[in-house]
């Protein structure tokens, strides 16, 4: 069964540094989408993605936050100046609206813990 | 706007015993669609059903049974006979036709442990 890929599966940096998650969506999906979830709190919404732009965003994405589509395959979430407060798991997730499926895949998650 | 309540933040029962967890939405959309997602231990979060406006029909999947009432704008999940590997995290989600893409928004999780 197809599915999304992240990496790194964790990763701890300093307070200010940048970091940049990955994640490879499902290959005929045409929309994608970053959410957060700080531990033990619900997931939320950052943003989502479709034909090379942002299609929406919320209030959490901020200046800080950018993400990109370097390739055909990649779906990368900056953060720029890493906060405390970023820290949580980052779920990448892809749709393919297109084809009516109107269900997110996600994947699995990259952990960010900043000191 | 959209809005997902989970009431239920945390819930223990014993195995063996039927649970149900609760979930209401708010939405202006006429046509939109919910789900449930359960979160292990281990992170992940895994599909269980989707259910748009337009089908009020309950759903039954082995265990698990859904029953969507749109007169109190509801989403229940009941899982029968409970076992430990059902102690996850379950959360209800919304999804409206009008977004200009799939986004869905999530409740805030209802905790659930199945104590042996």
């Amino acid at each position: 069964e197809p599915e999304v890929t992240q990496t790194p599966s964790h990763q701890v940096t300093q307070m200010g540094q940048e970091v940049i998650l990955r994640c490879v969506p499902i290959s005929n999906h045409l929309y994608f989408y970053w959410y957060r979830q700080i531990l033990g709190q619900k997931v939320e919404f950052l943003v989502s993605f479709y034909n090379n732009e942002i299609s929406e965003k919320s209030e959490i994405f901020d200046d800080q936050f950018s993400v990109e589509r370097p390739d055909g395959s990649n779906f990368t979430l900056k953060i720029r100046s890493t906060k405390l407060e970023d820290s949580a798991m980052y779920f990448c997730a892809s749709s393919g609206r297109d084809s009516g499926a109107n269900v997110l895949t996600f994947g699995a998650g990259s952990r960010l813990t900043v000191l | 706007a959209q809005k997902v309540t989970q009431a239920q933040t945390e819930i223990s029962v014993v195995e063996k015993e039927d649970v149900t967890l609760d979930c209401v939405y708010e939405t202006r959309d006429t046509t939109y669609y919910l789900f449930w997602y359960k979160q292990p231990p281990s992170g992940e979060l895994v599909f269980l059903i989707r259910r748009n406006s337009f089908d009020e029909q309950n759903e039954i999947s082995g265990r698990y049974s859904w029953n969507f009432q749109k007169s109190t704008s509801s989403f229940n999940f009941t899982i029968t006979a409970s076992q430990v590997v059902d102690s996850a995290v379950y959360f209800c989600a919304l999804s409206e036709a009008g977004n200009r893409d799939d986004k869905i928004i999530f409740g805030k999780g209802t905790r659930l442990h199945i104590l042996p």
